[in-house]
């Protein structure tokens, strides 16, 4: 089946770095998802990629879906106490989907 | 707009017991895909839900059912609980390919 290699597992930074993160799939996706977890609660969805090649930005969130769209990218400028959490990447086979395909995600923990 | 709601919030159940859990999607929403999520596999798929019909399956035993209603509120049964079933049970509501998740309902098997 489809599986998704999130990296890195855990990143510890201080505030004000820049952070990245990424997937890597064995398969075709054609959208990319990523959400936020904070604990005792449910992800939370912060960028949607439809197509190859796009880039997106959310704030001080960047996200690209990959070219070979086997792949995408996330990262997080200038971080903050509050971008504590887990990061998961999701991939869906196809658009409208209920699907989803997801990564093991990424702890991030920013230090003031 | 209310978000996706789920219920209850936290759950004990014993051994070989059998839950029922609901998820209510955002209004307008048709689609309701469930997922299990523990320390050790991450988010797995469960299924998908559309218009009262089950679209999309996990790998998952046959303990495992679920059913949409007209009103496209989802319900999801475990039977002959196990421990290893303990994890937090996600739903989604799916909206023109974005995925909206409720808080979780919080399942602990003894």
């Amino acid at each position: 089946g489809q599986q998704l290699n999130q990296s890195p597992q855990s990143m510890f930074i201080q505030e004000g770095e820049d952070v990245s993160m990424n997937c890597t799939s064995s398969s075709i996706f054609n959208t990319w998802l990523w959400y936020k977890q904070d604990p005792g609660e449910g992800p939370v969805l912060l960028i949607a990629l439809y197509k190859a090649g796009e880039l997106t930005s959310n704030g001080r969130l960047t996200a690209q879906f990959g070219i070979t769209r086997k792949d995408s990218f996330l990262n997080i400028s200038a971080s903050i106490p509050s971008d504590v959490g887990i990061y998961f990447c999701a991939g869906q086979g196809s658009v409208n989907a209920g699907k989803s395909t997801f990564g093991d995600g990424t702890t991030l923990t920013v230090k003031p | 707009k209310a978000g996706v709601t789920q219920t209850p919030r936290y759950l004990i159940k014993t051994r070989g017991q059998q839950v029922t859990l609901s998820c209510s999607p955002i209004s307008g929403h048709r689609s309701v895909s469930w997922y299990q999520q523990t320390p050790g596999q991450g988010l797995q798929f469960l299924f998908e839900y559309f218009s009262e019909t089950q679209r999309n399956k996990g790998n998952f035993p046959g303990r495992f059912s679920g059913r949409q209603f007209s009103n496209s509120r989802s319900e999801m049964n475990v039977s002959t609980l196990e421990l290893g079933d303990s994890a937090l049970y996600l739903c989604a509501s799916l909206g023109q390919g974005e995925a909206f998740f409720g808080q979780g309902t919080r399942l602990t098997v003894v």
